[in-house]
């Protein structure tokens, strides 16, 4: 049973268009919601988070939106770039039982930007 | 540069031998993390330490796995009798945050092949 689904494993978008990446969820208990980045041959790469009690979150052209009555989170990127090509995964802290390690990751969907 | 070192990038082993993985956090950072990622799914928390401590450990993690950081800095992580199963990219992560965020520093990770 997925806890974290990206229902869509790929997305191409033009160069300078926005670029929207979903992430629906099922467990209600967390922390924070977060968004990895990773480029073939290299481990994944912080990109943004957004923390429970928000529902926005803004880092230059990364923004994450969190709507926690549809249990549904989004990362827009605008305007989008060839180097944001990469595979994008978002993941949950775990907050039951006390743990500090857990991330709870989806499958991920691979963004590409095209010139 | 000063990110996570893992080591070695890519292991190939037959069935029922051991390996060992190497992994050397950044320098300052007292978490240290052990994820799994198999092909097409995103990476899987094993266990986590904080300086020589374990503190926690999935259930992924089973009798055949073991981790250790004996100082307090680099982690090795042996898997005995290895199985085709356990076929996965081994990721290294490290943290000097003192409360859970979920954000984490990754090495690029060791592949293992388990023929």
């Amino acid at each position: 049973d997925q806890q974290v689904k990206q229902n869509s494993p790929s997305l191409s978008v033009q160069e300078g268009r926005i670029s929207i990446l979903n992430c629906d969820y099922t467990n209600s208990m967390f922390d924070y919601f977060l968004w990895y980045k990773k480029y073939p041959a290299e481990g994944p790469t912080f990109l943004i988070s957004i923390s429970s009690i928000k529902d926005k979150n803004e880092d230059g052209r990364f923004t994450v939106f969190l709507n926690k009555s549809a249990k549904h989170l989004s990362l827009h990127i605008v305007p989008s770039q060839p180097g944001d090509s990469a595979v994008y995964f978002c993941a949950y802290t775990v907050n039951y039982g006390g743990s500090q390690g857990n991330l709870i990751f989806g499958k991920g969907t691979k963004l590409s930007v095209k010139p | 540069d000063t990110g996570v070192s893992q080591d070695p990038r890519h292991k190939i082993t037959k069935r029922g031998q051991n390996v060992t993985f190497r992994c050397d956090p950044i320098s300052e950072h007292n978490r240290l993390y052990w994820y799994r990622q198999t092909l097409g799914q995103g990476p899987e928390f094993l266990t986590y330490f904080q300086n020589e401590a374990q503190l926690e450990k999935s259930r992924l993690l089973s009798d055949r796995f073991s981790a250790e950081r004996p100082k307090g800095s680099f982690s090795t992580l042996e898997i005995q009798r290895t199985e085709q199963g356990d076929s996965a990219m081994y990721l290294c992560a490290s943290s000097l945050r003192r409360d859970w965020t979920g954000e984490l520093f990754f090495g690029e990770g060791s592949r293992l092949t388990v023929l």
